[in-house]
């Protein structure tokens, strides 16, 4: 089983819609999450950082972590156009390496 | 910006030749990375340095040889590369082994 697995997608929505993007992961040290948002031929910006379970939100964007599930999902409202990349989820124990997903690309049409 | 810079942004290089990738940040960050990104693949962590010490080399090939002269730079030094190297390579730092800041990437083409 891999460590971490999101599904790459790709995904397509209209404009305005809501997104769900997940990542389910299989070691139980997981403490800090993480969410980058990669444009392409870009490098990735962190979007959201989450530690333990629980949610966060920051303007149209909303983190959720489920520890007892291992399961970890952004959620992007009203969705934008420029919204449009691939998103990554990352995490770690607390020691330096992180580890990410394959990432989800996302498009949002007009 | 994210405060990491990378140069250069893109270089095409042949397989006999060397070069040499650079990074720096401004953030004031004690810890710096090398990742590599494929197409379709995870992105995959090369090397990891904590106050300019190596802490992580994760079986990455000889040819691929880093240099962290104090905590603001980082280098990645290439030589006799394949192919297979020709990726998105990217650099990043973090102030206490948590969330990562990501600079632009070079795009590297071996012929």
């Amino acid at each position: 089983q891999k460590e971490v697995e999101q599904d790459p997608g790709p995904l397509s929505v209209p404009e305005g819609a809501i997104v769900s993007l997940n990542c389910t992961y299989s070691n139980s040290a997981f403490q800090y999450f993480m969410w980058y948002r990669q444009y392409s031929r870009k490098g990735p910006e962190l979007l959201m950082y989450t530690y333990s379970s629980g949610n966060k939100e920051d303007g149209r964007f909303t983190a959720q972590v489920d520890k007892s599930s291992k399961y970890i999902s952004l959620f992007i409202r009203d969705s934008q156009p420029s919204d449009s990349a691939t998103y990554l989820c990352a995490m770690s124990g607390g020691s330096e390496k992180l580890v990410f997903g394959k990432g989800t690309k996302l498009t949002v049409n007009p | 910006e994210t405060g990491v810079t990378q140069t250069p942004r893109h270089l095409v290089m042949g397989m006999t030749n060397k070069k040499s990738l650079k990074c720096e940040q401004h953030l004031g960050h004690n810890a710096m990375y090398w990742y590599k990104q494929s197409a379709k693949k995870p992105l995959e962590l090369m090397f990891v340095y904590n106050f300019k010490e190596q802490t992580e080399n994760n079986s990455v090939p000889s040819r691929f040889s880093p240099e962290c002269p104090n905590s603001s730079h980082l280098f990645l030094h290439l030589h006799t590369l394949q192919p297979e190297d020709s990726a998105l390579y990217l650099c990043a730092s973090s102030p206490a082994a948590k969330e990562q800041f990501f600079g632009p990437g070079t795009r590297l083409t071996v012929l």
